[in-house]
C-alpha cells in the first residue's frame, strides 16, 4: 500500500533563516506531488506541483522554491523565511489516470518568529 | 472569481439531521471532484470522489455532481457530533495535473 511521509511535524524558525521540508511517498511510481500551505482558519493554497522528476510548476510567486530530486521525493525550501511564511504545510500525492484522489501527509506546522 | 468556491459557514446542524454542503467551480473542463474532511490541526482526509453527473452514495455520505451548473454537493445523513469538522471541496484542473481546493465550510453538529 502507498504511504506518504512528511517531516518534521512542527518547526519554529527565526525570520531570515533557511527552510527545508521533505516529503517522500512509498508504494507508487511516478506520482504527482503537491505542496500546499494553509494559513490559520483558511483553505489550502497550492504552492507547487510536480508531474515528474525535475518538473516543478509554481502557482504563487513567493520566496519559496520546490525541487524533486527523485521520483518519490519532494522538497520545499526557502533561503530566508518571512513572518508571512508561517502556516501549516501539507504534501500530497496522486496518480493521474490511475487514482485521481490526492492523499496527504501529516503536515508541518511552521512558525516563523 | 475563485476557481473553487464554498460557503465558509459555520453551518450548524442538529444531531441526526441532514447536513448539506455546496461547492461551485469555474473550470468547465474539470473531470474529477473530491470532498475532504479536516479536523482542527490535522491534515485533510478524503471522504468521496465523483467523476460523472448524478449521485454517488457511500454510507451516510452522498456526493452530487452537476457539470452543466458547475456544482458539487455533499450530503451527510444522520449527522453525528464526530462529523463536526471543516469540509473541503477540491477539483482537478482539466488542463494541468493540479488539484485546487475551496476555502472549506465549517460544520458543527449540535447535540
Amino acid at each position: 500500500s502507498q504511504t506518504i511521509h512528511q517531516w518534521p511535524a512542527t518547526l519554529v524558525q527565526p525570520v531570515g533563516s533557511p527552510l527545508s521540508l521533505e516529503c517522500t511517498v512509498e508504494g507508487t511510481s511516478n506520482p504527482n506531488l503537491y505542496w500546499y500551505r494553509q494559513a490559520a482558519g483558511r483553505g489550502l493554497q497550492l504552492l507547487f506541483y510536480s508531474v515528474g522528476i525535475g518538473q516543478i510548476s509554481s502557482e504563487v510567486p513567493q520566496n519559496l522554491s520546490a525541487s524533486r530530486p527523485q521520483d518519490r521525493q519532494f522538497i520545499l525550501s526557502s533561503k530566508k523565511l518571512l513572518l508571512s511564511d508561517s502556516g501549516f504545510y501539507l504534501c500530497a500525492w496522486d496518480e493521474t489516470g490511475i487514482r485521481d484522489e490526492a492523499f496527504f501527509g501529516q503536515g508541518t506546522r511552521l512558525t516563523v518568529v | 472569481q475563485k476557481e473553487v468556491e464554498q460557503n465558509s459557514g459555520p453551518l450548524s446542524v442538529p444531531e441526526g439531521a441532514i447536513a448539506s454542503l455546496n461547492c461551485t467551480y469555474s473550470d468547465r473542463g474539470s473531470q474529477s471532484f473530491f470532498w475532504y474532511r479536516q479536523y482542527s490541526g490535522k491534515s485533510p482526509e478524503l471522504i468521496m470522489s465523483i467523476y460523472s453527473n448524478g449521485d454517488k452514495e457511500d454510507g451516510r455520505f452522498t456526493a452530487q455532481l452537476n457539470k452543466a451548473s458547475q456544482y458539487v454537493s455533499l450530503l451527510i445523513r444522520d449527522s453525528q457530533p464526530s462529523d463536526s469538522a471543516t469540509y473541503l471541496c477540491a477539483v482537478k484542473h482539466s488542463s494541468a495535473s493540479k488539484i485546487i481546493f475551496g476555502s472549506g465550510t465549517r460544520l458543527s453538529i449540535r447535540p
